[in-house]
């Protein structure tokens, strides 16, 4: 079974910070991997979607890295702003021998806030 | 540009009533993921379905049903409600099965009273 895991919980930074934000997940044989910003009891916006075969997608400030045999990716965020404050999700979606179908397996998340 | 659209935003019930939930995916995508998130938890699957059909299952309990229609759209039916369903019920839509893009809708928010 597919587990994700986001380091750290919780992360407080000043504005203007680089941060980085750690995923790893169990099962290497997954599909892809995205990266999601959830404002407190809002929807899920997708920040960036890796696929397996790739290592790295870039959008903005925004920098995701994936290692899918160390089963590992980092969101690397450059010059923080208190509009980051959110929470960060990572997902999975998975193969697991053929039957998962690409349902996506989410990190617990790491709650970050930028103050001014 | 179509977003995934999920009706209706909020809903209220009681305990041991129904709910209906139905999610509307993105113009031509074939494929839909129903995902609860609890307070505080992280987003869960519950089902999906490709062209109609069945295509997984995860955590979805015996009280909850979905199905799938000719024009795509899915329904996610919810009975004997229990004041642990009181969640964030996302719907995401995607063009082919494995490994595409998962677009979500912006949730349904159900409280169990």
């Amino acid at each position: 079974k597919q587990e994700v895991t986001q380091i750290p919980a919780a992360l407080s930074v000043p504005e203007g910070e680089n941060l980085v934000l750690n995923c790893s997940f169990t099962d290497s044989a997954i599909y892809n991997l995205q990266w999601f910003r959830q404002d407190p009891g809002k929807g899920l916006t997708s920040l960036l979607l890796i696929q397996s075969s790739q290592r790295e997608q870039t959008s903005g400030r925004l920098n995701a890295s994936l290692d899918k045999s160390s089963g590992r990716s980092t969101l690397y965020i450059a010059a923080s702003q208190p509009g980051d404050s959110a929470t960060y999700l990572c997902a999975v979606s998975g193969n697991a021998g053929g039957t998962s179908y690409g349902k996506l397996t989410f990190g617990q998340g790491t709650i970050l806030t930028v103050h001014p | 540009a179509a977003g995934v659209i999920q009706s209706p935003r909020h809903l209220i019930k009681e305990k041991r009533e129904t709910a209906t939930l139905k999610c509307y995916p993105i113009p031509r995508h074939d494929t839909v993921y129903w995902y609860q998130q609890g307070p505080g938890q992280d987003p869960q699957f519950l089902i999906s379905f490709y062209e109609k059909m069945q295509s997984d299952k995860g955590s979805i309990p015996d009280r909850f049903s979905a199905q799938q229609f000719s024009d795509y759209h899915s329904e996610l039916n919810m009975s004997s409600l229990e004041l642990g369903d009181s969640a964030l019920y996302f719907c995401a839509s995607s063009l082919g099965l494995a490994g595409r893009q998962q677009y979500f809708g912006p949730g349904t928010r159900l409280t169990v009273t």
